[in-house]
């Protein structure tokens, strides 16, 4: 089984509004990511969780807030967004982030994100 | 730098033909893993193979195969006997062997099966 489930699959946001994207695996995996998807365009890396930690942040402004939980659970806090935030957002997870046989990220469906 | 480049933005074929997408890829690391997703009107990325720098042998899955070559850098997706839902945008994506957790994605091939 290699399922990854992302709640809202829509979500509608005004400027001012707080949200909140969720993503759940029950695969064991120990590395969780965040990606933005713009229309036409390949996901863009934001966050990624190792062990609950937070490994990397490529810079995402501070309207975006993750959180992890545990190790199962990935969310994505949304506060004052702006239209051009308008996006795909997937969730993956993998075992590890490194090593061979481990490094497989397993997207979930999405969320498609639409601020007004 | 790594760089991905899939140069066909779109591909139209009748349902049956056989359809090639093209995947050439950039890294100066000599250990690394490609990977083809496959991402349908629904959204979700669908992994379809990882393939590791060190391993060549071409690889064959029912009507998908791949052509991993290095000498050309390129790591192309072959679809045989195209059937309707194979129709997605598909990436190519590649990732080093340590020190960077990052993916990076082609800008994909949009694939449409006419019936």
């Amino acid at each position: 089984d290699t399922e990854v489930t992302q709640t809202p699959k829509h979500l509608v946001m005004g400027m001012t509004n707080k949200k909140s994207l969720k993503c759940e695996q029950h695969m064991g995996h120990r590395a969780m990511y965040w990606y933005k998807q713009k229309a036409k365009k390949p996901p863009e890396l934001m966050f990624v969780y190792s062990y609950e930690k937070l490994s990397i942040n490529e810079s995402v402004p501070s309207r975006f807030s993750p959180e992890c939980p545990n190790s199962s659970l990935l969310n994505l806090h949304l506060h004052a967004l702006q239209p051009e935030d308008s996006a795909l957002y997937l969730c993956a997870s993998s075992q590890e982030l490194a090593g061979v046989a481990k490094n497989i990220q397993y997207f979930g469906a999405g969320t498609r994100l639409s601020v007004l | 730098a790594q760089k991905v480049t899939q140069a066909q933005t779109e591909i139209s074929v009748v349902e049956k033909e056989d359809v090639t997408l093209d995947c050439v890829y950039e890294t100066r690391d000599t250990t690394y893993y490609l990977f083809w997703y496959k991402q349908p009107p629904s959204g979700e990325l669908v992994f379809l193979i990882r393939r590791n720098s060190f391993d060549e042998q071409n690889e064959i899955s029912g009507r998908y195969s791949w052509n991993f070559q290095k000498s050309t850098s390129s790591f192309n997706f072959t679809i045989t006997a195209s059937q309707v839902v194979d129709s997605a945008v598909y990436f190519c994506a590649l990732r080093q062997n340590f020190g960077n957790e990052k993916l990076t994605f082609g800008t994909g091939t949009r694939l449409t099966i006419i019936p």
